[in-house]
């Protein structure tokens, strides 16, 4: 099972933001990668992935976001939150699927 | 430029059936795995079904196993879905969703269609 928390958040822009994952199972494979990614869904778009493999930004993605975190417990930081990353942030694993493959979702409003 | 253009998605009654069909340009098609993701109205993402690039492996989410099947054309570049006793349950926006790598697993999506809607009623 993934877990997100919060499932809602609202941030003054400028503020730093962060979001938790946890897994039930440990996301590490034995070739040493741990597979947890990071999406967001802003309003009205397709999601767009963000972060791979923990803490690998996808290109184009400013470095404002980080991801940390290892095993079963990770975290998604925005350093300045900004007006355009409003959206739906999800933590998704690939190391059992097809089972738990997305966490629920966290709602990221900016003040 | 990546391109990942979903088609096939329509009303249709409980039981019944329904075929997805997503076109990808401008990238290798079968170096890479591909994935169908949903999102019922309001609701969350949820992974439904992945297929490697060679077209060998294929998995299912629990909710769909043995309704729905994963398919790909290389030779056209087509990544289909069929979809059998369909419930309101599926009724979702469907997602395209293209692979980093040649396996599904142990990987991320990293480009995404723009969805095609199917909704599940009587």
């Amino acid at each position: 099972v993934m877990t997100q928390t919060p499932l809602s958040l609202s941030v003054t822009p400028g503020q730093p933001a962060s979001i938790s994952c946890t897994s039930s199972q440990s996301l590490l494979h034995s070739n040493g990668k741990t597979y947890l990614n990071w999406y967001v869904q802003k309003p009205g778009q397709s999601p767009q992935v963000l972060i791979y493999e923990v803490s690998n930004r996808f290109s184009g993605v400013p470095d404002r976001f980080s991801g940390s975190g290892s095993g079963t417990y990770f975290t998604l930081k925005i350093s300045r939150v900004e007006a355009g990353d409003a959206g739906i942030y999800y933590c998704m694993q690939t190391m059992h699927l097809p089972r738990d493959s997305f966490g629920p979702g966290t709602r990221v409003d900016i003040k | 430029e990546v391109q990942l253009v979903e088609s096939g998605g329509d009303l249709v009654q409980p039981g019944g059936s329904l075929r997805l069909s997503c076109a990808a340009s401008g990238f290798i098609f079968d170096n890479y795995a591909m994935s169908w993701v949903r999102q019922a109205p309001g609701k969350g993402l949820e992974w439904v079904s992945g297929i490697s690039g060679g077209g060998i492996t294929t998995n299912y989410a629990d909710s769909v196993k043995g309704r729905f099947t994963i398919s790909r054309d290389n030779s056209r570049n087509i990544l289909s879905l069929q979809m059998s006793s369909l419930g309101v349950e599926d009724t979702a926006l469907y997602y395209c969703v293209k692979g980093s790598g040649a396996f599904y697993f142990y990987s991320y999506l990293d480009v995404w269609g723009k969805g095609t809607t199917v909704t599940v009623s009587s």
